[in-house]
């Protein structure tokens, strides 16, 4: 069983869907992130969660809403994108305050048509 | 000036070459680093976190300058599997809770 996992893989939706990310860490971390990477951009962080608390939003707009139900889970959902949000949003885990290295997931390649 | 900055690369080397990315960053507070690689269309990986004496794994050794604010990764004897973009990335904080990645610089590990 991998230490993140991400669903779906692929993701092509309407710019009046709306749909949701998940993301689950099997490795007992504390902390979780959404970042998302365009074509030729660097990685960009979006939302962290320290313990299931919000902790980071760097800018986002309300169109993504990030969920922490528990601190195994976490979701992004989506509503009224613009085709410029097609990217690949990846999540990660890691420790949190105790530091150490993050580990991503797959990632989810989303088009917005 | 962005907070992690990376060779712009691409590199294209021979097979059994050694290559050396540069990487610096902005914030003189920042506590963590790391080397990650990521291959086309995939997830990052961690390659290796890079400690204050510098560490050494394999082909792989990172070194980092903490009063220039600078890290580096070197690799020898290159083979063609380790063509992939190498990202820098950094804690910026105390808290460990946040990962600053650099715009990476892709390797091409030519036969």
């Amino acid at each position: 069983e991998t230490g993140v996992t991400q669903t779906p893989r692929h993701l092509v939706m309407g710019m009046t869907n709306k749909k949701s990310l998940k993301c689950e860490q099997h490795l007992g971390h504390n902390a979780m992130y959404w970042y998302k990477q365009s074509a030729k951009k660097p990685l960009e962080l979006m939302f962290v969660y320290n313990f299931k608390e919000q902790t980071e939003n760097n800018s986002v707009p309300s169109r993504f809403s990030p969920e922490c139900p528990n601190s195994s889970h976490l979701f992004l959902h989506l509503h009224t994108l613009q085709p410029e949000d097609s990217a690949l949003y990846l999540c990660a885990s890691s420790q949190g305050f105790r530091g150490g290295e993050a580990f991503f997931g797959q990632g989810t390649r989303l088009t917005v048509v | 000036r962005k907070e992690v900055e990376q060779d712009p690369g691409p590199f294209n080397v021979p097979e059994g070459a050694t290559v050396a990315f540069n990487c610096t960053y902005s914030n003189s507070a920042s506590q963590s680093f790391f080397w990650y690689r990521q291959d086309c269309r995939k997830e990052p990986k961690l390659l290796m976190s890079v400690y204050s004496s510098g560490n050494e794994d394999g082909r792989f050794t990172a070194q980092l300058n903490r009063a220039s604010q600078y890290i580096s990764l070197l690799i020898r004897d290159s083979k063609l599997s380790d063509s992939a973009t190498y990202l820098c990335v950094v804690n910026p904080d105390n808290y460990g809770q946040n990962f600053v990645f650099g715009p990476g610089t892709r390797l091409s590990v030519l036969p």
